[in-house]
């Protein structure tokens, strides 16, 4: 089974843009979940994707959004882009059951200049 | 709100010298407790998922134990290719939860 993908896998914006990253789940995943690493903070999420409907959402500002579509693959968005965007923009996908184990693509590393 | 409390933050350990990872929980009711370990610049890797305390999980040199407040990651005669970052998150019970993860252990194996 091909694993987790994302694209790109590194982006460099400057503030005040916005950006789009993409994810595509494991075959037969229909969770899909984000998250921002940074050195400082470790992984933060943002929010999670079930189905075509956003079931849960992390503390972040409403520059951060996302959406799923019907084949489970999803997108994030960040609009008027800060320098403290700059992170690994990581995905996860799981089988949204009671497994609830999730697995991770390799990233998107975003820098802001 | 659920707490992941790893230590230490940083271990440095010959070949061969065996160890323990802590992860310190709190969460009102466990769903699972996950151990992933990460390489620079790259995606969490998945090791183990846990559910009930007493509960020990092993894959090659490494072995996963759960209690009721804490997990451990034990690690067995390292090699310099276990050098990573792990890390320890939860989730809880009730509803569409979210997954909290702790800020990691570096680990650096010398050869």
């Amino acid at each position: 089974k091909a694993g987790v993908t994302q694209t790109p896998r590194y982006l460099i914006k400057t503030r005040g843009q916005q950006v789009t990253l993409s994810c595509s789940p494991i075959s037969g995943h229909r969770s899909v979940s984000w998250y921002q690493q940074t050195p400082g903070q470790g992984l933060q999420f943002l929010f999670e994707y079930f189905s075509e409907t956003q079931r849960n959402k992390g503390n972040f500002p409403g520059r951060f959004s996302g959406r799923q579509f019907s084949n489970s693959r999803s997108e994030m968005n960040v609009s008027t882009l800060e320098l403290g965007d700059s992170a690994l923009y990581l995905c996860a996908s799981s089988d949204g059951g009671n497994t609830d184990t999730q697995y991770f693509g390799p990233g998107t590393r975003l820098t802001v200049l | 709100e659920d707490q992941v409390t790893q230590s230490p933050e940083a271990l440095r350990l010959q070949e061969g010298e065996s160890s323990s990872l802590n992860c310190s929980y709190t969460v009102s009711g466990l769903r699972g407790l996950f151990w992933y370990r990460q390489d620079p610049g790259k995606g969490p890797e998945f090791l183990f998922t846990l559910y009930s305390a007493g509960e020990e999980k092993e894959k090659e040199r490494l072995k996963a134990t759960l209690t009721k407040k804490e997990s451990f990651l034990h690690i067995t005669a390292p090699k310099p290719e276990d050098s990573a970052t792990y890390l320890c998150a939860v989730k809880r019970t009730g509803g569409y939860q979210k997954v909290t993860f702790g800020t990691g252990t570096k680990l650096q194996v010398i050869p």
